[in-house]
């Protein structure tokens, strides 16, 4: 199975900052990444898939990047609706496999 | 509208069977491409990956639950089946299904889950 070992498990930030979320995945994966936002009580949102493309609707302060296997979502002007637990997603192979998950809270 | 309801058997006990509906609609599971997958997520933990079916009736299972699953569809009716057999307090969870639209795509829409808890 490809592990993704996704760090921090969890980050406080303030308002207006700039955080990264990092994921690494223990083989190749190409571009078969993708991030999610869960907020409590609901399912996860797609925020990201193709390692870097931004899913419709989703605001542009969202990013994702790659680089060989290690890949990041970096949140510019962070604001209190971007907390929540956010989670990689590999979709290269089965069995699918998710990182471990990193709670973001907005201090 | 791309909107997936999940259902099923709320409160189990140990080494029952789990039979879990995931009923959508926007989409059928006869155009090409198109999947289907069963996640879930125990609470405050994270999310794992069960199994997935396919508009060919191609299906992915997740090898640490060996052989405990079963996964259907019924595109008449457009939805998708998944059972678990001889379940343990460790199946308690949030299960959700959720599509790709494509088999190398991504879950795009998913549903908002069913809590099931196995409890004696």
């Amino acid at each position: 199975d490809i592990q993704m070992t996704q760090s921090p498990s969890s980050m406080s930030a303030s308002l207006g900052d700039t955080v990264t979320i990092n994921c690494l995945a223990s083989q190749d994966i190409g571009n078969y990444l993708s991030w999610y936002q869960q907020k409590p009580g609901k399912s996860p949102k797609l925020m990201i898939y193709g390692a870097t493309n931004l899913e419709d609707g989703v605001p542009s302060r969202f990013s994702g990047s790659r680089s060989g296997s290690d890949y990041s979502l970096t949140i510019n002007s962070l604001g209190y609706d971007d907390e929540g637990i956010y989670h990689c997603h590999q979709y290269y192979e089965y069995p699918l496999t998710f990182g471990s998950g990193t709670k973001l809270e907005i201090k | 509208q791309v909107t997936l309801k999940e259902s099923g058997t709320g409160i189990l006990q140990p080494s029952q069977a789990l039979s879990l509906t995931c009923s959508f609609s926007g989409f059928s599971l006869s155009t090409t491409g198109i999947c289907v997958s069963w996640i879930r997520q125990p609470s405050g933990k994270g999310l794992e990956w069960l199994a997935d079916i396919c508009w060919d009736d191609g299906k992915g299972y997740n090898p640490s639950l060996k052989n405990r699953l079963s996964i259907s569809k019924d595109t008449s009716n457009n939805q998708a089946f998944l059972k678990i057999t001889s379940v343990d307090t460790a199946d308690t969870a949030t299960y959700y299904c959720a599509r790709r639209p494509f088999i190398t795509t991504t879950l795009d829409y998913w549903g908002q889950g069913v809590m099931v808890t196995v409890s004696s």
